[in-house]
């Protein structure tokens, strides 16, 4: 049974930065194909893709927040990690951690509950 | 970036009607690379089809897609009190992976 779950604060202060984790299980990261992205959706607005790590350590950025974001993962924890700096207002959303079998296609298949973070002062 | 069109914005339907959602794409896209998700209130997306046709593992019949190109329908034949919500599409052709902002469908 795949689950994946969000961990991280709820709030934080304009020009911080956001540290998330996504603890999953079910899957192995360190298997061919696997991949975990994060993507978030501000309050009544669209999901916005993020970043994503591959199994072999590849990543890819959305071009617009690239110079903020950075993903990691921890294959041994299955765990994988974004950071992003110097959080803003517009950055208040539902941040959610997603799979991807990559064999199968590009879509994800299992997602996480999501977490709520608010950028305020 | 690939910008991804839902319409309508909302449909409002009773149970037992069946729902017709439009998703457009900007730009044709080689094979069939577009996912339906559906979404209920402070829950996460749940994958619906893939391969623009194929149900995902547990997604009852009633829930059908079809399209290619640039112009891509999900269809739910006969609407269940559970499939209200909002229904969201995702083009994978290209990176990065970009969403439709979702049509909602609502209880008339």
């Amino acid at each position: 049974q795949v689950t994946l779950k969000e961990s991280g604060p709820a709030l934080v202060k304009p020009t911080q930065t956001l540290t998330l984790t996504c603890n999953f299980s079910g899957f192995s990261l360190s298997a061919s194909g696997m991949r975990v992205s994060w993507i978030r959706q501000p309050p009544g607005k669209a999901l916005e893709f993020l970043a994503r790590i591959d199994w072999d350590d590849e990543k890819f950025y959305t071009t617009s927040l690239e110079t903020r974001l950075t993903i990691s993962k921890d294959t041994s924890e299955n765990q994988v990690v974004l950071i992003m700096t110097n959080m803003d207002p517009v950055d208040t959303a539902t941040y959610y951690c997603a799979r991807t079998y990559t064999r199968w296609g590009y879509y994800f298949d299992y997602w996480g509950q999501g977490i709520l973070v608010t950028v305020s002062s | 970036e690939i910008v991804v069109t839902q319409s309508p914005g909302t449909l409002s339907l009773s149970p037992g009607e069946g729902a017709t959602l439009s998703c457009r794409i900007s730009q044709t896209i080689g094979g069939t690379f577009l996912a339906w998700y559906q979404q209920k209130p402070g829950q996460a997306p749940r994958l619906l089809i893939y391969g623009a046709s194929r149900r995902a593992t547990g997604i009852p019949d009633r829930f059908s897609g079809s399209g290619s190109g640039t112009d891509f329908t999900l269809t739910i034949s006969r609407l269940e009190p559970e499939d209200f919500g909002v229904y969201i599409c995702q083009q994978y052709a290209s990176s990065p992976q970009t969403f439709g902002q979702g049509t909602k469908v609502e209880v008339k």
